[in-house]
């Protein structure tokens, strides 16, 4: 049982590429998210999507962009990387029926550098 | 300014004891909470939760309590095993649980010694 996978689990960029995070889950849930987690703070919310072709902003989206064209996968992709978006990423799926639980992904550790 | 707080980044308990692991909130309007542990490398997987209508909800080992008057919930862990080593968050929505909603605490790594 895959549950949710991201892709990739490292990642090292330069400042300025361009990259992007890949996340897929086998659950059929239609609400799927994304967050980072930093030292010192909780885990905050960048974007998330009730369903296929339909993405809105959480409480972090500034050079962050995703799309939702099927149910299965969320990719984050960031623009130009920079310093301040070093972080792990977690993708998550959620299962309306259960009571909103959420599903993470294993996380992705990113450094720009 | 964080809504949401753990205090103790920090926490660690014998073996067979209690481990209690609090979580402090400062929006009123919060009516749904829920605590999430964390392995190493892993994920956050659910745990247990709590609507605002109840101030008790246990689930074999772990229970949690809720004071809304003081805006505060606590974790409890009994009895506590090495396994349940871990960083454990709390979060909060005033939405009824809406995801798009919870704010999540900073988290506290429970160590459990044999």
């Amino acid at each position: 049982n895959a549950g949710v996978t991201q892709t990739p689990k490292f990642q090292v960029l330069k400042t300025g590429q361009s990259m992007t995070l890949q996340c897929a889950q086998d659950m059929n849930h239609e609400y799927m998210s994304w967050y980072r987690q930093d030292p010192g703070m909780g885990l905050r919310l960048i974007h998330y999507s009730v369903g296929a072709g339909i993405t809105d902003q959480g409480e972090v989206p500034n050079g962050y962009n995703v799309s939702r064209s099927t149910t299965e996968d969320f990719p984050l992709r960031l623009l130009s990387a920079a310093p301040s978006q070093t972080s792990v990423y977690f993708c998550a799926s959620v299962d309306r029926a259960a009571g909103n639980t959420i599903y993470f992904g294993e996380g992705s550790w990113l450094t720009v550098v | 300014d964080q809504q949401v707080k753990q205090n103790s980044p920090s926490l660690s308990v014998q073996e067979g004891r209690i481990s209690i692991l609090n979580c402090d909130y400062t929006n009123s309007m919060f009516d749904y909470f829920l605590w999430y542990k964390k392995y190493p490398a892993e994920g956050p997987t659910f745990l247990i939760s709590i609507s605002s209508i109840k101030d008790k909800n246990e689930d074999g080992r772990f229970t949690v309590f809720l004071n809304k008057s003081a805006k505060h919930l606590s974790l409890h862990i009994v009895p506590s095993q090495p396994g349940d080593s871990a960083v454990y968050f709390c979060a909060a929505s005033d939405y009824g649980g809406a995801t798009n909603k919870l704010i999540f605490g900073t988290g506290t790594l429970l160590a459990v010694q044999p």
